[in-house]
């Protein structure tokens, strides 16, 4: 079974331009994550999806930061325009709804580096 | 509110000897608690989880951990340190719905030869 696929893996920019990161996450999961891991930290949670429906969105940045999930399945995490505190590796992660373990499947993660 | 606290950003140890790996939480319900590892430039795997049952948790890699509601603490255990351990590790907590994990800040683990 695939894992949850990101990309890119890495990722270089100047400070001021636009950037996007894509996720599928693992078929089945109806629960999607957005995360944020700073260099010598723990993710932190940007966004929560259900389905197509943003259930927890309190921490991302709105601003500058964007999502979406449409037809409840692939997502987009959007910056626009990035700073350079916007260096960080971008963590997507999906679940089976109605699952009460939190058990998260990760993917390999979005490294980004704003110059 | 929840929140984890990892003592010891750094930990190394020689390969066969014990390795230990500090986890308290705080949480206002009764918590969902979870080891996590990430290899280098990989995204993170789940290790072991405590959800209410046994408090003696066995994971996957010889890792096991022990929930003690008195001490608040979670911490991480494997007789003998491998090689292969070598990473980062993170202790979660999750509390009321469980669906919101909160990681703690990270134990980087150093095998020596």
């Amino acid at each position: 079974e695939a894992g949850v696929v990101q990309s890119p893996r890495y990722k270089i920019i100047e400070k001021k331009q636009p950037v996007a990161f894509w996720c599928n996450p693992i078929s089945g999961h109806n629960t999607l994550y957005w995360y944020r891991q700073n260099l010598g930290q723990g993710p932190e949670l940007l966004i929560r999806y259900e389905n197509e429906e943003a259930v927890d969105d309190s921490q991302l940045p709105k601003d500058r930061f964007s999502a979406e999930r449409l037809k409840g399945v692939d997502s987009t995490l959007k910056i626009q325009p990035a700073e350079l505190g916007d260096s960080a590796v971008y963590l997507c992660a999906s679940s089976l709804t109605n699952t009460n373990t939190g058990e998260l499947f990760f993917g390999e993660g979005s490294r980004l580096t704003v110059l | 509110a929840q929140s984890v606290t990892q003592l010891g950003s750094h930990v190394s140890v020689s390969e066969g000897a014990l390795v230990l790996l500090r986890c308290n939480y705080s949480s206002s319900v009764p918590p969902y608690l979870f080891w996590y590892v990430q290899y280098p430039n990989q995204g993170l795997q789940l290790l072991l989880k405590y959800t209410s049952a046994a408090t003696l948790v066995k994971g996957i890699n010889g890792f096991e951990a022990e929930f003690k509601k008195s001490e608040t603490s979670f911490h991480l255990t494997k007789p003998s340190a491998h090689m292969s351990d070598a990473a980062e590790y993170f202790c979660a907590v999750a509390s009321g719905s469980a669906r919101q994990l909160t990681f703690g800040s990270g134990t980087q683990l150093t095998v020596l030869p």
